[in-house]
């Protein structure tokens, strides 16, 4: 109950075209979901967050849309850019404030 | 603010040596995480703590690997003795844990451990 489940491990994306990674989750006492970037040789970094009260949230070209009812969320990445490749891991809080973290995915954008 | 710095960045060491990691945590972070990431498992977390104090270590390992914090600025990740199946890259992460904020974790560089 306590897993987020990611998906597609990896994922290759022309450039311009749209990136979509996707998580579900069992354990409704999550209360907060994070995406994290990870680029090579570096420790992930917060991207985008989102709380279970709204449906969308979106910054510059990242979209996170969140579906309470199928306890799903997922990563939107508009115009993907070659900048954009890198590993997205996305998390949730659980009631201790801990961070479960998905599998991670590895998104390559070709030019 | 410099960020969560750990050292060394890098570390090559024999099987059966010990090996210590350390972090030194954002200031003002309550909260501090050692994880491992490797290409098979992922990011794993290993353990946690709370205002220095170990709140779960279920990840830990075995008994080889131990974590100690012993003030708000300062943490160290031991394996000893080591061996090659601990090769991976550690992570330590700091956020602050309470309010009502999202309580972003911000990750060190990592420190790429060998063992051979």
């Amino acid at each position: 109950q306590q897993q987020v489940k990611q998906s597609p491990q990896s994922l290759i994306v022309q450039k311009g075209g749209i990136s979509i990674i996707n998580c579900a989750y069992e354990n409704t006492a999550f209360d907060y979901f994070p995406w994290y970037q990870q680029f090579p040789g570096k420790g992930p970094a917060l991207l985008i967050a989102i709380r279970p009260d709204v449906s969308e949230k979106k910054e510059g070209r990242f979209t996170i849309s969140f579906n309470k009812s199928a306890k799903q969320f997922s990563l939107h990445i508009m115009d993907s850019q070659p900048g954009d490749s890198a590993t997205y891991f996305c998390a949730a809080r659980d009631s201790n404030y801990q961070l479960i973290w998905g599998a991670g995915t590895k998104l390559i954008i070709k030019p | 603010d410099a960020g969560v710095i750990q050292s060394p960045r890098h570390e090559v060491t024999e099987m059966g040596q010990e090996v210590t990691l350390r972090c030194k945590p954002i200031s003002g972070h309550n909260s501090l995480f050692w994880y491992r990431q490797t290409m098979m498992r992922g990011l794993e977390l290993l353990i946690y703590f709370n205002n220095n104090v170990p709140i779960d270590d279920s990840g830990m390992p075995e008994d080889r690997f131990s974590a100690k914090m012993p003030n708000a600025s300062f943490s160290t990740l031991k394996i000893q003795p080591s061996e090659p199946r601990d090769s991976a890259v550690y992570f330590c992460a700091s956020s602050q844990t309470q309010g009502v904020v999202g309580n972003e974790q911000f990750f060190g560089p990592g420190t790429r451990l060998t063992v051979l």
